[in-house]
């Protein structure tokens, strides 16, 4: 697609629930980083992957998190057991290259989840 | 610890004037920095990317510099128009931190008609 894609746009759940995001970045960008957004905060890292392989997940607030990008394209980031804190949009960004100079990162509308 | 600083959090002004964001950060061992703009509810729009060697970046009203020796990044937007109200985010790649951006708090801008 033109630009990076996340579902769903919306999430309600209930504490305890698992639930799962999806991003599915620029076709053939090599990098692909989730971020926390807190309201009126600037975004948190979370987790980076280059093409398949999870290199950072420094960022993860705790092991209920969990992302993977199986075949190095589309990635789903999950979290099990949500709890009010976890209520944040989440980002997803993807970038061309791969290695500690990224350039230009893309992100997508986000995922805003509400736990109730 | 590595961090980004911007002030101030919120700027209104009128419309037509010429501003400044700023953004600070505390190692000057960086890659590049990056200006994104974030409408509300939206996700981040990429507005420049300043790689390290470089001092000034430009696209239409927007001009950013980097002073990388003494951590600073401007954001210059030449008269200003109600649609350019947004919070302007800051951030910058540095080394040792594997690829990874990391942001400041941002600056919400409101320009007043």
């Amino acid at each position: 697609g033109a630009g990076v894609s996340q579902s769903p746009r919306y999430k309600v759940a209930k504490r305890g629930q698992d639930v799962a995001l999806r991003c599915d970045p620029i076709s053939g960008h090599v990098s692909l980083f989730w971020y926390q957004q807190a309201l009126g905060q600037g975004p948190e890292f979370l987790t980076y992957f280059q093409n398949e392989a999870q290199l950072d997940k420094s960022g993860l607030p705790s092991d209920r998190f969990f992302a993977e990008r199986p075949e190095g394209s589309v990635s789903t980031l999950k979290i099990q057991r949500t709890q009010q804190e976890d209520s944040a949009v989440y980002l997803c960004a993807s970038s061309l290259v791969g290695g500690p100079n990224t350039g230009e990162l893309f992100f997508g509308e986000g995922s805003r989840l509400t736990v109730l | 610890k590595q961090e980004v600083t911007q002030i101030p959090a919120a700027l209104s002004v009128p419309e037509g004037e010429n501003l400044v964001l700023n953004c600070s950060f505390t190692d000057s061992a960086i890659y590049n920095l990056q200006w994104f703009r974030q409408d509300p509810g939206k996700g981040l729009t990429s507005l420049l990317l300043i790689q390290s060697s470089q001092r000034e970046q430009t696209s239409g009203r927007l001009n950013a510099s980097l002073d990388k020796s003494s951590g600073r990044s401007t954001l210059y937007i030449a008269a200003s128009q109600p649609g350019d109200s947004a919070t302007y985010l800051c951030a910058v790649r540095f080394y040792n931190q594997g690829g990874k951006l990391i942001f400041g708090q941002g600056t919400e801008l409101s320009v007043k008609p």
